[in-house]
């Protein structure tokens, strides 16, 4: 059964300091990994992609894997009260044509 | 402007009443997905289609049907809705299966009564 876990929050920071948002996943062999960014009312908005072991930076968002501990995180350094939204973890399961999303976890940034 | 449309954004129905919810791609993406978005239960996908003519089920597919007979549309079709369709849903398409590209539209917020 595929399944992907997020702690839903919400996670509480205050603007400046680092966010960190985890994710496990079921499905070992999984290759793919996203993270998403949603708004409250708006679609989902692709923010970072990671398919290899280790970290992966794109400005202020790190994602990192753990394919042997099944977890993927995403670490927001400098959070900004702009970065107040519900996190979204996907992954790809192997030799799956379909994307299993968590249930999301609220990013709460106070200025 | 790449986008991926939807109609209607909002709609209310009663229980019965076969509803259409269309879904358009500029993007000439093969694959397009449909999800339902619920309060604890986060995202699932419907029903996804790999290219023209070719669509598979989903995690959630009882009480939808889809079709694909062009590149660029995939509607989204309740042949007898349901309360528990109720529902926020998104159509989203992506070039490839990598997932990495993958566009989502507005959303359609419906409401069967």
């Amino acid at each position: 059964q595929k399944e992907v876990e997020q702690n839903s929050g919400p996670l509480s920071v205050p603007e400046g300091a680092i966010a960190s948002l985890n994710c496990t996943y079921s499905d070992r062999g999984s290759q793919s990994f996203f993270w998403y960014r949603q708004y409250s009312g708006k679609s989902p908005e692709l923010i970072m992609s990671i398919y290899s072991n280790g970290d992966k930076e794109d400005g202020r968002f790190t994602a990192q894997l753990n394919k042997a501990s099944q977890y993927v995180s995403l670490l927001i350094r400098d959070s900004q009260p702009s970065d107040s939204a519900t996190y979204l973890c996907a992954v790809n399961p192997p030799l799956d044509s379909t994307l299993t999303f968590g249930k999301g976890t609220m990013l709460l940034v106070s200025p | 402007e790449a986008q991926v449309t939807q109609n209607p954004r909002y709609l209310i129905t009663v229980t019965g009443k076969k509803l259409t919810v269309t879904c358009s791609q500029n993007m000439n993406h093969e694959y397009m997905s449909w999800y339902r978005q619920d309060p604890g239960l986060g995202l699932r996908q419907i029903y996804y289609s790999m290219n023209v003519e070719v669509t598979d089920k989903g995690d959630v597919p009882e009480g939808y049907k889809v079709s694909r007979k062009e590149k660029r549309n995939f509607p989204l079709i309740l042949e007898s809705p349901s309360p528990n369709q109720t529902s926020l849903y998104f159509c989203a398409s992506l070039e490839g299966l990598g997932f990495s590209t993958q566009y989502f539209g507005p959303g359609t917020r419906l409401t069967v009564l």
